[in-house]
């Protein structure tokens, strides 16, 4: 399969822990976005990289959020003292080239903060 | 604050009928449009793309644009139960920005 890959799918965890999900997008796609998905809503943009640079974070990427991509290929996301309301699909994207407006979601990962 | 706005639905259609689903949004400066599909617990899957006013058609889909009423419309001919889902509009502004979905609905 050589489609975006999110890990892991699903995580529960208590208010006021960390939690770490990763992206590995498609091979050679030089783009990677984090999008935040709730109920009803449609995906949120929340930052994004072209190679290893962060290039744009959106207001709603807290100082609890942090994300890398140290070589330009894997994505982490990473949320410091889990709250309720992080409850959310947390969708990673990538795209290539120069075609940088068509993005392929991977699967997602589901984050229950109970 | 740019915007994508959709008809959050359901919109409910016999099977074979033609389903027409609508999105605007806020920003003249916009190129390029995207619609995808989402099914329940699963992640958005791009059924298609429309860069330029007119019509774009890919089997039983047509997407159609119009810049100067910024407005895109998706239309599924032929609807099959298995189109049930939400289509999501978006539009790229440097990232995609995305409508709230419309829930579509194809009865046997």
């Amino acid at each position: 399969d050589t489609g975006v890959s999110q890990d892991p799918r699903h995580k529960i965890t208590k208010r006021g822990q960390n939690v770490t999900f990763r992206c590995d997008p498609i091979s050679e796609h030089n783009r990677l976005y984090w999008y935040r998905q709730t109920l009803g809503q449609g995906p949120e943009f929340l930052t994004y990289f072209q190679n290893e640079a962060q290039l744009e974070k959106s207001r709603l990427l807290s100082d609890r959020f942090s994300a890398e991509r140290p070589k330009g290929s894997f994505s982490t996301l990473e949320i410091q003292r889990t709250e309720q309301g992080d409850s959310a699909m947390y969708l990673c994207a990538s795209s290539w080239g120069t075609d940088q407006e068509t993005q392929y979601f991977g699967p997602g990962t589901r984050l229950l903060v109970l | 604050q740019k915007e994508v706005e959709q008809n959050s639905g359901p919109l409910s259609v016999p099977e074979g009928a033609i389903a027409s689903l609508n999105c605007t949004y806020s920003d003249r400066v916009s190129q390029s449009f995207f619609w995808y599909r989402q099914y329940s617990g699963k992640s958005p899957e791009l059924i298609m793309s429309i860069y330029s006013n007119g019509d774009k058609e890919d089997g039983r889909f047509t997407a159609q644009l119009n810049k100067a009423s910024q407005y895109v419309s998706l239309l599924i001919r032929d609807s099959q139960p298995s189109d049930s889902a939400t289509y999501l509009c978006a539009v790229f502004f440097q990232k995609l920005v995305f409508g709230t979905g419309t829930r579509l609905l194809v009865s046997p």
